[in-house]
């Protein structure tokens, strides 16, 4: 079956360093989304790429997707201790549109 | 407008027992899906519902069952619990296929 993993699984950083978690599927997929669950708490959407070789910003978040459209990126620029959390990129099961397969997620620590 | 509520939003049950948890979506979102989360198999999904109608299942036993009100609030039924049944159950909502998902705080559900 599809499969959308992520590495790194864990990354601990100092706060204001940089941090990259990247997303790769064994499918093509229609659109990518990308989630962030806080410990404790539930995925918050994030942001969404559809086309091939996307590249979206928020603030210090840079979103890709590839132009193959298997794999996809998050890049944080000077992460903060509000940046911690799990991050889970998540695509549709090939042949549908709202079966959503996440992704194993990179759990980020940031410390002072 | 207010979020995607589910309740109970804790749970201890016995094994053999059946549970029920609830739904509620963001108003006006007619697609609520159900989501299992444990710390070795990740976010794993249960089905979706869209219009009181199962759209889309994953792979899970037949002890897994849900319906959808005409109300768009949804229910899952879990019977005959297993030890491994103990997961935080996410139910998320979207107004369209492929628009994103927007997760409830979920349902921490604990079999012993």
């Amino acid at each position: 079956g599809q499969q959308v993993m992520q590495i790194p699984q864990y990354q601990h950083v100092q706060e204001g360093e940089d941090f990259t978690t990247y997303c790769n599927s064994s499918t093509t997929l229609s659109n990518i989304q990308w989630y962030k669950q806080r410990p404790g708490g539930h995925p918050v959407f994030l942001i969404q790429l559809v086309k091939s070789g996307e590249v979206k910003k928020q603030k210090r978040l840079t979103f890709q997707f590839g132009e193959a459209k298997k794999n996809s990126s998050l890049h944080i620029t000077a992460t903060q201790t509000t940046d911690v959390g799990t991050y889970f990129c998540a695509g549709p099961i090939t042949g549908t549109a709202s079966k959503l397969t996440f992704g194993t997620g990179t759990r980020l620590q940031v410390t002072l | 407008k207010a979020g995607v509520t589910q309740t109970p939003r804790y749970l201890i049950k016995t094994r053999g027992q059946q549970v029920t948890l609830s739904c509620s979506p963001i108003s006006g979102h007619r697609s609520v899906s159900w989501y299992q989360q444990t710390p070795g198999q990740g976010l794993q999904f249960l089905f979706e519902y869209f219009s009181e109608t199962q759209r889309n299942k994953g792979n899970f036993p037949g002890r897994f069952s849900g319906r959808q009100f005409s109300n768009s609030r949804s229910e899952m039924n879990v019977s005959t619990l297993e030890l491994g049944d103990s997961a935080l159950y996410l139910c998320a909502s979207s107004g369209g296929q492929v628009d994103p998902q927007y997760f409830g705080p979920g349902t921490r559900l604990t079999v012993l």
